[in-house]
């Protein structure tokens, strides 16, 4: 079974600074996709960036980026400069792409916050 | 574009009662699936509907069960409510016919049994 864990339970950043977060997965899959969901206090996820496993090329959204190591089962998110209204718990995603639900798998989450 | 909307925001039930949870999915979306997410934890899989049938069920009880309307909208529905069922109810709407379409979210329901 897959599992995905985030070894982070809170980070702290700067505003305008660069923070990165991290994520590993477990898997024997080699075709799958990988997402970053952020959950403001107001609950809902929102969907920050998302990584096909047979794109090398790392996904960019802005001020938020993707570091996929596919071979050590690594998706951290660099988010850059930083803004108050980043703060939020930030949750890594894994779908299967064979998995004809679609179910993603979830990590347990990274608190951040984002120091003025 | 509507987005995904859930109703009730908030619900607080007895253990042993019934509760009924809705969700209408995002314009143009065909899919929907249920996630529960316990205090300090991400979310888990319930299930999910596509035309109006369950396509897929995470390791939950038959007490869990749903439906999908013509519409698209769902329900779901949780019997004989234990008070480990305390949790955040995501749904979450897509498109089934492209493979990589992301899950929009709603809001969720933030259930409480005591």
């Amino acid at each position: 079974a897959q599992t995905v864990t985030q070894s982070q339970p809170e980070m702290s950043v700067q505003e305008a600074e660069t923070v990165t977060l991290s994520c590993t997965y477990d898997t024997s899959e080699s075709d799958y996709y990988l997402f970053w969901y952020k959950q403001p206090p107001s609950r809902q996820m929102i969907l920050v960036i998302r990584q096909e496993a047979y794109k090398q090329q790392n996904a960019t959204e802005n001020r938020f980026s993707v570091n996929f190591q596919k071979a050590a089962k690594s998706f951290s998110l660099k988010i850059s400069d930083s803004q108050l209204g980043d703060a939020a718990m930030y949750f890594c995603a894994y779908r299967s792409a064979s998995d004809s639900n679609y179910q993603l798998i979830w990590g347990a989450g990274t608190k951040l916050i984002i120091k003025p | 574009e509507t987005g995904v909307t859930q109703s009730p925001t908030h619900l607080i039930k007895t253990r042993g009662q019934q509760v009924t949870l809705r969700c209408s999915s995002q314009s143009g979306h065909n899919t929907v699936s249920w996630y529960q997410q316990a205090l300090g934890q991400g979310p888990q899989f319930i299930f999910q509907y596509y035309r109006e049938e369950e396509n897929g069920r995470g390791n939950f009880p038959p007490r869990f069960s749903g439906l999908q309307f013509p519409n698209y909208s769902s329900e779901l529905n949780v019997n004989a409510l234990e008070l480990d069922d305390s949790a955040l109810y995501l749904c979450a709407s897509s498109t089934r016919d492209r493979h990589n379409s992301p899950l929009h979210f709603g809001n969720g329901t933030r259930l409480t049994v005591t």
